[in-house]
C-alpha cells in the first residue's frame, strides 16, 4: 500500500485560486468515488475539509472544492486567504490493508 | 459529535513496546458507523494511517507495520488502544487517533483526538 501521489508544495498570492492534485490507482483513487481532503495547520490534527470527492462538512468554505477524473482527485481553494496556508492531506479508501491511504501532503504558501 | 483523546507515555525505550489508548465519547464505539483508526505523523512529515480496527475486533493494519502492531478493542470502556513493538528512533512521532466512517468503500474521517507526541530514545 503505497501513499497517494502529492506535489510538495504550491504557492499563490491572496485572493488567486490554486489547485492540489492527488494520483492513486484503479485501487483507491480511480476506484472510488470517495476522495477526501484535509487541512492540517502546525501543531493542530487534520481537519476534514473535502469528502466524496467534492462534498463539505458544514462549516467549511465554499471557496474550497474538489473534483476527480480517472485516477486524480483534485482540490481547489479560491479567493486564496492567509488562513490557507498550511498542509493539505488527500485520502481515499483502498482495497487493500488498512483500508485508507493518505496522499503525500503538499504545503500551501500564501506569497 | 465524537470526541476522541488519546493517552499513553511521551516516551519510550528503544527496543520496547509503545503503548497507547484512545478514549471515545459523545457516540458508542459499537454503533457499527466507524472504524477506529490510528495515524502517526513523524516530525516535519506526512501523515501514516497505521490500522484500523472495527467494534467486533477486525483489525486492518498498514502492511509496513503490520508485523510489530497490534490493536484492540474494549467496548466496555469505549476505548481502543495500539501496540507498537521493537521501536526505534523512526517511530517518533506524533500518533493520532480517529474514527474512520467507512460504507461500501465511502471513508473519511472527521473525528480526530488532539494527538500525543510519542519519543522514542533511551
Amino acid at each position: 500500500q503505497s501513499a497517494l501521489t502529492q506535489p510538495a508544495s504550491v504557492s499563490g498570492s491572496p485572493g488567486q485560486s490554486i489547485t492540489i492534485s492527488c494520483t492513486g490507482t484503479s485501487s483507491d483513487v480511480g476506484g472510488y468515488d470517495y476522495v477526501s481532503w484535509y487541512q492540517q495547520h502546525p501543531g493542530k490534527a487534520p481537519k476534514l475539509m473535502i469528502y466524496d470527492v467534492s462534498d463539505r462538512p458544514s462549516g467549511v468554505s465554499n471557496r474550497f472544492s474538489g473534483s476527480k477524473s480517472g485516477n486524480t482527485a483534485s482540490l481547489a481553494i479560491s479567493g486564496l486567504q492567509a488562513e490557507d496556508e498550511a498542509d493539505y492531506y488527500c485520502g481515499s479508501y483502498t482495497s487493500s490493508d488498512p483500508l485508507y491511504v493518505f496522499g503525500t501532503g503538499t504545503k500551501v504558501t500564501v506569497l | 459529535q465524537l470526541q476522541l483523546q488519546e493517552s499513553g507515555p511521551g516516551l519510550v525505550k528503544p527496543s520496547e513496546t509503545l503503548s497507547l489508548t484512545c478514549t471515545v465519547s459523545g457516540g458508542s464505539i459499537s454503533s457499527g458507523s466507524h472504524y477506529w483508526g490510528w495515524i502517526r505523523q513523524p516530525p516535519g512529515k506526512g501523515l501514516e494511517w497505521i490500522g484500523n480496527i472495527y467494534y467486533t475486533g477486525s483489525t486492518y493494519y498498514n502492511p509496513s507495520l503490520k508485523s510489530r502492531v497490534t490493536m484492540s478493542v474494549d467496548t466496555s470502556k469505549n476505548q481502543f488502544s495500539l501496540n507498537l513493538s521493537s521501536v526505534t528512533a523512526a517511530d517518533t512521532a506524533v500518533y493520532y487517533c480517529a474514527g474512520l466512517y467507512c460504507s461500501g468503500g465511502r471513508c473519511y474521517s472527521n473525528n480526530w483526538g488532539q494527538g500525543t507526541l510519542v519519543a522514542v530514545s533511551s
